[in-house]
């Protein structure tokens, strides 16, 4: 069976764009999770989508965005970007919820200059 | 506050020289704690979940047990390719993040040959 899967694996924005990043879950896993990846605060949640529709949102501010569609396949966006939004953008998939255990993608690193 | 405080931050070891990695943590109830592997410029890949004090999983070199306050991921007979980020992140039962994964900011373990 497929992992999870995400593009594109690397991206170089400057500051004040707007990027979109894309993650297609495990066969059958409905439920998506979003984090971001920092050498200094590690792994931190974003938020998480279930049917169509986002179930929890991490501590993170409104540019921070994301949808999935009836496919279980999910986008995250981020407007007017920040140096501090340079990361590694994880997404995982569980079977149908968050709280059951979560399959990583490779991830998307966004460098922001 | 809900935290995960894992130790050491690093860890050198000789092939063969067995050695354990301590995760502490703090958590409105605890739901299940989680085992990562992670390499340079992949996505975490999962390792082990814990659900109860006591509890114990073994998986090749490695072996995962969970008290009331950490857990100890003890590795026996490391070989080179072990090298590696270890995170452990928990779940809450209750709370503003609950059934949130929280991460620690992880062990990286180097095996020498």
């Amino acid at each position: 069976k497929a992992g999870v899967t995400q593009t594109p694996r690397y991206l170089i924005k400057t500051r004040g764009q707007q990027v979109t990043l894309s993650c297609s879950p495990i066969s059958g896993h409905r439920s998506v999770s979003w984090y971001q990846q920092t050498p200094g605060q590690g792994l931190q949640f974003l938020f998480e989508y279930f049917s169509e529709t986002q179930r929890n949102k991490g501590n993170f501010p409104g540019r921070f965005s994301g949808r999935q569609f009836s496919n279980s396949r999910s986008e995250m966006n981020v407007s007017t970007l920040e140096l501090g939004d340079s990361a590694l953008y994880l997404c995982a998939s569980s079977l149908q919820d968050r709280r059951e255990t979560q399959y990583f993608g490779p991830g998307t690193r966004l460098l922001v200059l | 506050e809900d935290q995960v405080t894992q130790s050491p931050e690093a860890l050198r070891l000789q092939e063969g020289e067995s050695s354990s990695l301590n995760c502490s943590y703090t958590v409105s109830g605890l739901r299940g704690l989680f085992w990562y592997r992670q390499d340079p410029g992949k996505g975490p890949e999962f390792l082990f979940t814990l659900y109860s004090a006591g509890e114990e999983k073994e998986k090749e070199r490695l072996k995962a047990t969970l008290t009331k306050k950490e857990s100890f991921l003890h590795i026996t007979a490391p070989k080179p390719e072990d090298s590696a980020t270890y995170l452990c992140a928990v779940q809450a039962s209750y709370g503003g993040s609950q059934g949130n994964l929280i991460f620690g900011k992880g062990t990286k373990l180097s095996v020498k040959p």
